[in-house]
């Protein structure tokens, strides 16, 4: 498998543009996470869903950001506008939901750097 | 919620050395304890596991330990090499009511290893 797919790798932007970073998970898994890693908040929760379904997104920081899954093959999470204090590496990871009732590792896909000036 | 607490934040250590990372969790109910590894400019990758029904777990130069009890893991890397110098995560995971799967990272350690 390909594993987690994730694209722009890199991008950068100027404030107040609106930013659509984009995300493939691996085939058969029903969980998919929105991340946000900074140095100083580390590895950030924003969304997750399950079955394309979106589950928990109190981690979402303002309405600026919106997160989609039309399909079990695609999400997108949108920022619009986006300000410099948006910079940051955004992860999307997935999980199967089946397996160990405890819980299943989590994929993370290799990221995207937005910078944000 | 589940709150995860991980120390030291920076380790060195000298090649050859081992390198001893501690977690420690809130709820009890968490039974699942993946660590991650992060290179620089990569994203986290699962280097171990543990559930809670085990107490420890090795996979060549690296071990994890579980204490339930005390709702406290490590992980322990044994000969340490240039290349495990990485920020480690260690994460506390739990199915809630729903079914769902809640996962608490911690807060990161970054190793270097001194050739």
């Amino acid at each position: 498998d390909a594993g987690v797919i994730q694209s722009p790798r890199h991008e950068v932007t100027e404030m107040g543009q609106e930013v659509t970073l984009r995300c493939k998970p691996i085939s058969g898994h029903d969980y998919l996470f929105w991340y946000r890693q900074t140095m100083m908040r580390g590895l950030e929760l924003l969304i997750y869903f399950n079955n394309n379904v979106p589950i928990d997104d109190s981690g979402m920081p303002e309405d600026r950001f919106s997160a989609k899954m039309p399909n079990a093959s695609f999400s997108t999470l949108k920022i619009q506008p986006s300000e410099p204090r948006d910079s940051a590496v955004y992860f999307c990871a997935t999980a199967p939901s089946t397996g160990s009732r405890s819980g299943n590792t989590i994929y993370f896909g290799e990221g995207s750097w937005l910078t944000v000036v | 919620g589940e709150n995860v607490e991980q120390h030291p934040s920076t380790l060195s250590v000298q090649e050859g050395d081992s390198a001893v990372i501690k977690c420690t969790y809130s709820d009890s109910a968490s039974n699942y304890f993946p660590w991650y590894k992060q290179e620089l400019g990569k994203g986290p990758q699962l280097i171990i596991d543990i559930r809670s029904n085990v107490g420890e777990k090795k996979d060549q130069r690296i071990a994890v330990t579980l204490n339930k009890t005390a709702k406290h893991f490590s992980l322990h890397i044994t000969e340490t090499q240039p290349e495990d110098s990485a920020v480690y995560f260690c994460a506390a995971t739990y199915r809630d009511s729903g079914g769902y799967q809640k996962v608490t990272f911690g807060t990161g350690t970054k190793l270097q290893v001194i050739p």
